[in-house]
């Protein structure tokens, strides 16, 4: 029982490069989510997808892009990645849009270094 | 106010007694209000949700809610070291269905 898989878990960028991070899961949950997680910041919702076919800005969107390919996956796009970037990144989903009586089941994170 | 407080810690206790988690949030219409555990490196863990005021007890674990105080706690019996982690309010703010987390206070267990 998979849950929620991130790929990869880490991953260093240079300044201007671009890359995705892949995220599935496997509960038939509808909403997902994309998540940075910073030092003394806390965890930090970028974009959400409430379900197949919806996506929405979270409160820190600004330099990432995000497509619900289908129910199961949900990625995350960064299309300059610049050092501001550097975070933790994870990836999780709920039943319903605010988590319900279930919360949220987390991905294992990616780890990822803009130099 | 910051939408959901809690204190970073670190937060000592010893093997055995209890640890008292503390939160509290802005919101004073929010429903829903959950504990997660994050160890170092890991990713967060769901272990307690509540919706009711009064406590709710789970094993060891107890969360209490206050929503007249807008207050939410953690209490963790017979602590243990495997219990050093970090624990994360996170609340449903009514206004936008949002959920929104703390910040996270650190708990070390001393043996």
């Amino acid at each position: 029982n998979a849950g929620v898989t991130q790929t990869p878990k880490f991953q260093v960028l240079k300044t201007g490069q671009s890359m995705t991070l892949q995220c599935a899961q496997d509960m038939n949950h509808n909403s997902m989510y994309w998540y940075r997680q910073d030092p003394g910041m806390g965890l930090r919702l970028i974009y959400y997808s409430a379900s197949e076919g919806t996506t929405d800005k979270g409160e820190v969107p600004n330099g990432y892009n995000v497509s619900r390919l289908n129910k199961r996956e949900f990625s995350l796009r960064l299309e300059s990645a610049a050092p501001s970037q550097t975070s933790v990144y994870f990836c999780a989903s709920s039943e319903g849009w605010t988590g319900g009586f279930y919360g949220y089941t987390f991905g294992s994170g990616t780890r990822l270094t803009v130099v | 106010q910051k939408e959901v407080e809690q204190n970073s810690g670190p937060l000592s206790v010893p093997e055995g007694a209890i640890a008292s988690l503390n939160c509290t949030y802005s919101d004073r219409v929010s429903q829903s209000f959950f504990w997660y555990r994050q160890y170092s490196g890991k990713s967060p863990e769901l272990i307690m949700s509540i919706y009711s005021n009064g406590d709710k007890e789970d094993g060891r674990f107890t969360a209490q809610l206050n929503k007249a105080s807008q207050y939410v706690s953690l209490l963790i019996r017979d602590s243990q070291p495997s219990d050093s982690a970090t624990y994360l309010c996170a609340v449903i703010m009514n206004r936008d269905d949002k959920i929104i987390f703390g910040k996270g206070t650190r708990l070390h267990i001393l043996p």
